[in-house]
């Protein structure tokens, strides 16, 4: 069925740089795009969500953009810091509320 | 606040056993949803409840997988003569009406021997 992927499974990154998350998708009828992050042992966090009909949005630290021409996500951490080491999940949801489809993950690890 | 709780944390069952797997998601919380967390994947979705109603129970992988939330507040998943490929951490989630926002739980790791 349709789902939703990411290109890089590990990301290193040093403390104070960006980072880029990357994530492709299939479903074209997807109307939300939600970033989650996923501390060992703990469930994911709601990071940012963006609509479909927009291709930009800003939250404290972190922009998720959106390019519907080739289907495809993107999460950018500001000054990347220690406590953003984790794995990062895109997800789309058919409406607002509804069930998520999750991609397989991309961790990152955030170096001193 | 408080946020979702699960419980157990940990479960360890004997193929065949069967185990229920409890969520008391954020009061107020209107829907609620169980996915389930193979190793080294996202989470895959199970099941939706609206308050007590269950509105999509499409993703659950057999009907050995069962789940309730009787009085829409506390939800229960069961799932009978458990297999080996059950083995997994299963999430609960519960957010407002039409919010894209979940709030997740700890999950249970369930170990089937």
């Amino acid at each position: 069925g349709e789902s939703v992927g990411l290109h890089l499974p590990t990301l290193s990154v040093q403390e104070g740089d960006n980072s880029i998350i990357n994530c492709a998708y299939s479903n074209s009828a997807s109307d939300y795009f939600i970033w989650y992050k996923q501390e060992s042992g703990k469930g994911p966090q709601f990071i940012i969500d963006i609509r479909s009909n927009m291709d930009k949005r800003q939250g404290q630290r972190v922009t998720v953009l959106l390019n519907k021409t080739v289907k495809h996500l993107s999460l950018q951490i500001a000054a990347t810091q220690p406590g953003d080491s984790a794995v990062y999940f895109c997800a789309e949801s058919g409406a607002a509320g509804n069930k998520l489809t999750f991609g397989g993950g991309t961790r990152v690890l955030v170096k001193p | 606040g408080a946020g979702v709780s699960q419980s157990p944390r940990y479960k360890v069952a004997k193929r065949g056993q069967d185990v229920a797997l409890r969520c008391d998601p954020i009061s107020g919380h209107v829907s609620l949803f169980w996915y389930q967390q193979a190793l080294g994947q996202g989470p895959e979705f199970l099941t939706y409840f609206q308050n007590e109603a269950q509105l999509d129970k499409s993703g659950l992988p057999s009907d050995r997988f069962f789940a309730e939330r009787p009085e829409g507040s506390v939800s229960t998943l069961k799932i009978q003569r458990t297999q080996q490929e059950d083995s997994a951490v299963y999430l609960c989630a519960s957010s407002l009406r039409g919010r894209n926002e979940q709030f997740f739980g700890p999950g249970t790791r369930l170990t089937v021997l």
